[in-house]
């Protein structure tokens, strides 16, 4: 799976949209893009993935680049209990993948009154 | 009921004592795996199953084990339970694209 990059941490007024990069420069072409997140102790939630498209579901837009080296994580309208630690996350899927997966240190969002 | 239900939710346990943690789920999913999380850490895979003859070690599976008793069902075993593995422990279900995960066990080893 290809390796990502996010940054530590990052502040967003409540109300405002939160937009949280990833880079993934060596991201292979049937690798995906994925974005969890874990709200303090409690398990990671599924949020929304992409393979070169822009995605948008009821929780977030996913904008990935058009070299799919990075990839943008938007939470249109942010509210406190989207304060969390938020993961990106790059590998193969499908029934035919057999790798687990793995989570980094991720980007802790955290959103102000 | 949630998707992946994991018993107990928090225990507490004395050093060399055995203790299961048990993860059932509702998704139908092959898929399940156990996790451990430290303190300011991102998750670690122990254990992996893809089926109910299938079971894999992670990368920290050293003094772990676990059973796939059914497609629902997936237990994480500790013989011997030591200090060093207190931690927040979850368990997961996938079909091969997102994946599910339970609430977690908080686990303390005295």
């Amino acid at each position: 799976d290809a390796k990502t990059t996010q940054p530590t941490s990052m502040d967003c007024a409540e109300g405002r949209a939160a937009n949280l990069p990833c880079n993934h420069s060596t991201i292979s072409g049937n690798e995906y893009v994925y974005w969890y997140r874990q709200i303090h102790s409690q398990g990671p939630q599924y949020i929304i993935h992409g393979l070169k498209n822009n995605e948008t579901n009821e929780m977030a837009s996913l904008i990935i680049t058009e070299d799919r080296k990075s990839s943008t994580l938007i939470l249109p309208h942010a509210t406190l209990r989207d304060t969390a630690v938020y993961y990106c996350i790059v590998r193969v899927e499908g029934a035919g993948s057999a790798r687990q997966l793995t989570f980094g240190s991720g980007t802790q969002l955290t959103v102000l009154p | 009921d949630a998707d992946v239900t994991q018993t107990p939710r928090n225990r507490i346990t004395k050093t060399g004592k055995r203790i299961m943690l048990e993860c059932s789920q509702t998704k139908g999913h092959d898929r399940m795996y156990w996790y451990r999380q430290d303190p300011g850490l991102g998750l670690r895979l122990i254990y992996y199953s893809f089926d109910v003859k299938d079971i894999n070690k992670g990368e920290i599976s050293d003094g772990y084990s676990v059973s796939r008793q059914a497609q629902a069902k997936f237990s994480l075993s500790l013989e011997s339970a030591i200090p060093n593995q207190t931690a927040l422990y979850f368990c997961a279900t996938s079909d091969g694209w997102g994946y599910t995960f339970g609430s977690g066990t908080r686990l303390t080893v005295v």
